[in-house]
């Protein structure tokens, strides 16, 4: 079983959507949990880190379940600008484990 | 403050030849990662670096690939002989503490004919 799984879309949503994207994670004992983007031809980076009791950076909000071992992204009021692909990271014992990512395209 | 620096960002060589990847870590960062990401996956783990030691290197295909990181700053990625599989993008990353968020260079788009 996969250590990170994601819902690899696409997802193609209209301007001012929004949309949410989950992932589940397979070991317990993971300790941080992060969403960062990817767009094309270019390198990761920090979106979000996800804590435990859910957190919001303007039309961002992150949460995780810990019970269910799955953590989720809401994007609200979709820009064009947000079409990339997300990661859903999760660290434990400094070792990070990457989902395959969710592919969103805003369209006009 | 600069971020990862890795180089070259593209390469393409034939099978069989020797090639190179650098990556300068950001300033304090005392772990270090390499990872391989193909078109339409995450970044997969080759090695992993805390300071100078190589701490995780299960991953990394040890008949053809190499990898130091001498006076655990700097390190350097090497695969011989090149394989057309190996074709991928070269992600290096760093991270300050445990469980901080890591940060990821450019990477090294490569190609093998």
């Amino acid at each position: 079983r996969k250590e990170v799984e994601q819902d690899p879309g696409p997802f193609n949503v209209p301007e001012g959507a929004t949309v949410a994207f989950n992932c589940t994670y397979s070991n317990s004992a993971s300790q941080s949990f992060f969403w960062y983007r990817q767009d094309c031809r270019k390198e990761p980076k920090l979106l979000m880190s996800v804590y435990s009791s859910g957190n919001e950076d303007g039309r961002f909000t992150a949460q995780l379940n810990r019970a269910s071992q799955y953590i989720s992204l809401l994007i609200r009021d979709s820009k064009l600008s947000d079409s990339a692909t997300y990661l859903c990271v999760v660290n434990r014992g400094n070792q990070f484990y990457f989902g395959t990512g969710t592919s969103l395209t805003v369209i006009p | 403050e600069a971020g990862v620096v890795q180089s070259p960002r593209y390469k393409i060589i034939e099978k069989k030849q020797p090639v190179a990847f650098w990556c300068n870590p950001i300033s304090g960062h005392n772990t270090l990662y390499w990872y391989l990401q193909n078109l339409g996956q995450g970044p997969e783990l080759l090695i992993r670096y805390e300071n100078e030691e190589a701490v995780d290197d299960s991953q990394l295909p040890k008949d053809r690939f190499s990898a130091e990181r001498l006076k655990g700053v700097d390190s350097t990625l090497k695969i011989q002989p090149a394989e057309l599989g190996d074709s991928a993008v070269y992600l290096c990353a760093s991270s300050l503490q445990l469980n901080t968020e890591a940060f990821f260079g450019q990477g090294t788009r490569l190609t093998v004919v």
